[in-house]
């Protein structure tokens, strides 16, 4: 069964200190791995997504990066706009279908 | 853009009762999907549509979820009877024609509570 796993659950950051959130996963046959943002009482929103092992993608003070195990979404001097609940997902192919899996997500607070 | 259009925005009904969702995806999208959101499960894929056709209901819980897309403005998540175990937000999320994967545009959601 895939899995996808992000930690901490919950970060509370000074605004302009520097960190970074986990999304680990299993599954089987890769197929793509997909951040967003959610903001509450909204629907998330598309950030980022990685295909390949070793591939980065950044938007402004984001960055999300890709080994075979596990995403990091790295988060550069944050702003309390950044504030959010960061959600990762994992396609991949399963029974046929391109199955989704999302992580429960990381609640990131930043504090001015 | 108006975005993904979902409707109604709060839903309350009592157990047993029909419960009818609508969303109205992104024009020129060609694939809509419906998820579910809840505190313990997370966000879980239900169904998805490509060009108005039903690809993978695999995550429809049981039976009396249906999902409908009779045009491609327009789509329905049926629950028939509801109950208090459906309590979570519904959302629906368009994705651009041509594009593949989990690049959606998602709606603001319907919260649902069945009591």
């Amino acid at each position: 069964e895939d899995q996808v796993t992000q930690s901490p659950e919950a970060l509370r950051l000074q605004e302009g200190e520097s960190s970074s959130l986990n999304c680990s996963y299993t599954v089987s046959g890769l197929r793509g791995l997909f951040w967003y943002r959610q903001d509450p009482g909204k629907g998330p929103e598309f950030l980022f997504t990685l295909y390949s092992a070793g591939e980065e993608k950044e938007k402004e003070r984001l960055k999300a990066t890709l080994t075979k195990k596990e995403s990091f979404l790295h988060i550069t001097a944050p702003k309390p706009e950044d504030s959010a609940t960061y959600l990762c997902a994992v396609q991949a192919l399963s029974g046929g279908y391109q199955k989704v899996t999302f992580g429960t997500g990381t609640k990131l607070q930043v504090i001015p | 853009d108006a975005g993904v259009i979902q409707s109604p925005r709060h839903e309350v009904t009592e157990m047993g009762q029909e419960v009818t969702l609508r969303c109205k995806p992104i024009s020129g999208h060609n694939s809509l999907f419906w998820y579910r959101q809840t505190m313990m499960r997370g966000l879980e894929l239900l169904i998805y549509f490509n060009n108005n056709v039903p690809i993978d209901d695999s995550g429809m819980p049981e039976d009396r979820f249906s999902a409908k897309m009779p045009n491609a403005s327009f789509s329905t998540l049926k629950i028939q009877p509801s109950e208090p175990r459906d309590s979570a937000v519904y959302f629906c999320a368009s994705r651009p024609t041509g594009t593949s994967g989990y690049e959606q545009y998602f709606g603001p959601g319907t919260r649902l509570t069945v009591t």
